[in-house]
């Protein structure tokens, strides 16, 4: 099991919104900053967001993300076919001394 | 542009030892910390520590500290990650991400397969 707990799976239909979240602890989200990587199978993971909300150059304005507390979570709109993927959070944890990885959500477009 | 390309695929007996090469170009090598992370088939990601190339510190995962060994040649920009004692368990794609010292950024080679079979 994971330090870091996500939902197995999300879905959606094209043009609609959707919520990942993230759920961790004091040692990690609580007092550390998220990012998220989006991970298409058979290549590598690709950083989504980091430091909570920022997006790097390329990653358009429908990827948000935000943080409460131990939790976090990142939201999609306007959905798209191409957003079926695969999505981790990961933050630095304290107590580990190292970064850890939520189980990941397999987002389906319906 | 930023890449790193990471060495082919391998296939191990149980108890044998892999290393795994990672080299690093576009981008000033000792400026960023290397992580290791690995994906055994249809699992979530795995951190499994990483390589500070400019001092050569490395930070293990606990799960990991008495198997892997990460090393770096910063005349070739290589970042290299050894595991030995090879099990079933440890078939997995091994990547290699620059990042802080605190989490990978967007810069990933393309992966390594490591295979363990008898």
């Amino acid at each position: 099991q994971s330090v870091l707990t996500q939902p197995p799976s999300a879905s959606g239909t094209p043009g609609q919104r959707v919520t990942i979240s993230c759920s961790g602890s004091n040692s990690n989200i609580g007092s550390e900053t998220v990012n998220w990587y989006k991970n298409l199978p058979g290549t590598a993971p690709k950083l989504l967001l980091y430091n909570n909300d920022q997006r790097p150059s390329g990653v358009p304005d429908r990827f948000s993300g935000s943080k409460s507390g131990t939790s976090a979570s990142l939201a999609i709109s306007g959905l798209q076919s191409e957003d079926e993927a695969d999505y981790y959070c990961a933050a630095w944890d304290a107590s580990l001394n190292g970064p850890v990885f939520g189980g990941g959500t397999k987002l389906t477009v319906l | 542009q930023v890449q790193l390309v990471q060495s082919g695929a391998e296939v191990k007996k149980p108890g044998a030892s892999v290393k795994v090469s990672c080299k690093a170009s576009g981008y000033t090598f000792t400026h960023y910390y290397m992580h290791w992370v690995r994906q055994a088939p249809g699992q979530g990601l795995e951190w499994m520590g990483w390589i500070n190339p400019s001092s050569g510190g490395t930070n293990y995962a606990q799960k990991f500290q008495d198997r892997v060994t990460m090393t770096r040649d910063t005349s070739i920009t290589t970042a290299y990650m050894e595991v030995s004692r090879l099990t079933s368990d440890d078939t997995a794609v091994y990547y290699c991400a620059r990042g802080t010292i605190g989490l990978p950024d967007n810069h990933w080679g393309q992966g390594t397969l490591v295979t363990v079979s008898s």
